[in-house]
C-alpha cells in the first residue's frame, strides 16, 4: 500500500544528542514537509522540500536540519542546538493535485521526548 | 498574514448529539479551506475540503461550507460517534502564499456513550 512511513515512532533521546526521525514515502510525491506539533497548539512549518536536492526553511527550522537525497527520502535531524525538543514531528507529502489546493498526506508520527 | 482561528476545546459530547467545531480565517487571496481529523497517537488525515466560496466538502457525516462573506468553515455533524473522538484542525492554503498550509490550534472532541 502507498504511504508514509516515520521512523521511529517513539525517541527518547539525552541532552546535547543529536537524532535523526526518517520519513519514507511511495507514492512518487515530489513535495515533501516536516511539521512539529505541541500539545494544545496547531502545527508548525519546519522544513520543506519541493523537489529533490532543493529545501527550504519553514517557520521554525532553527536548531534543525534536513537532507532530501531521494525523491522518497527526507530525513529531519533535530541537533542539540534546538532548544526545546521535546514535541510530536509529522513528515507530510503533496499529490500532484496538492499543488493547487494544497492538500497534504502526512505520515503517523514520531514522538522524540528528551530526557 | 494568514491565519486560522478554532474554538478552543475540548469539546465534549454524548453519543448523537450534533456537533459544531467553528472556524474562521484571514487570508490575503482565495484560499483553499480544509478539515484534517488526528486520532490519539496517529498523524493528520484529511477529512474533507473546499476550494471556492459556497462550496461545502463532506465525508463521514460531516460537513462544511466555505462562507467567504463571513470567512468561515465551521465543521459540523448531525449525530457523532464515541469512534468520532480526535483532535480536529482546521486549515487554509493560499497560493499568494504558495499553497503553504497554515493551521489552526486544533480542537479535541470526546464523545461519551
Amino acid at each position: 500500500d502507498g504511504g508514509i512511513t516515520q521512523s521511529p515512532k517513539y525517541l527518547f533521546r539525552k541532552e546535547g544528542q543529536n537524532v535523526t526521525l526518517s520519513c519514507e514515502q511511495n507514492l512518487n510525491h515530489d513535495a515533501m514537509y516536516w511539521y512539529r506539533q505541541d500539545p494544545g497548539q496547531g502545527l508548525r512549518l519546519i522544513y520543506y522540500s519541493q523537489i529533490v536536492n532543493d529545501f527550504q526553511k519553514g517557520d521554525i527550522a532553527e536548531g534543525y536540519s534536513v537532507s532530501r537525497e531521494k525523491k522518497e527520502s527526507f530525513p529531519l535531524t533535530v541537533t542539540s542546538a534546538q532548544k526545546n525538543p521535546t514535541a510530536f514531528y509529522l513528515c507530510a507529502s503533496r499529490p500532484p493535485g496538492g499543488r493547487r489546493t494544497g492538500e497534504l498526506f502526512f505520515g503517523e508520527g514520531s514522538r522524540l521526548t528528551v530526557l | 498574514g494568514n491565519s486560522v482561528t478554532q474554538m478552543e476545546g475540548p469539546v465534549t459530547l454524548s453519543e448523537e448529539a450534533f456537533l459544531t467545531i467553528n472556524c474562521t480565517y484571514t487570508a490575503t487571496g482565495y484560499p483553499s479551506l480544509f478539515w484534517y481529523v488526528q486520532y490519539p497517537g496517529e498523524g493528520l488525515q484529511l477529512l474533507l475540503k473546499a476550494t471556492k466560496a459556497d462550496d461545502k466538502g463532506s465525508n463521514k457525516g460531516f460537513e462544511a461550507t466555505y462562507r467567504k462573506e463571513t470567512t468561515s468553515f465551521h465543521l459540523e455533524k448531525g449525530s457523532v460517534q464515541v469512534s468520532d473522538s480526535a483532535v480536529y484542525f482546521c486549515a487554509l492554503s493560499d497560493q499568494d502564499a504558495g499553497n503553504m498550509l497554515t493551521f489552526g490550534g486544533g480542537t479535541r472532541l470526546m464523545v461519551k456513550p
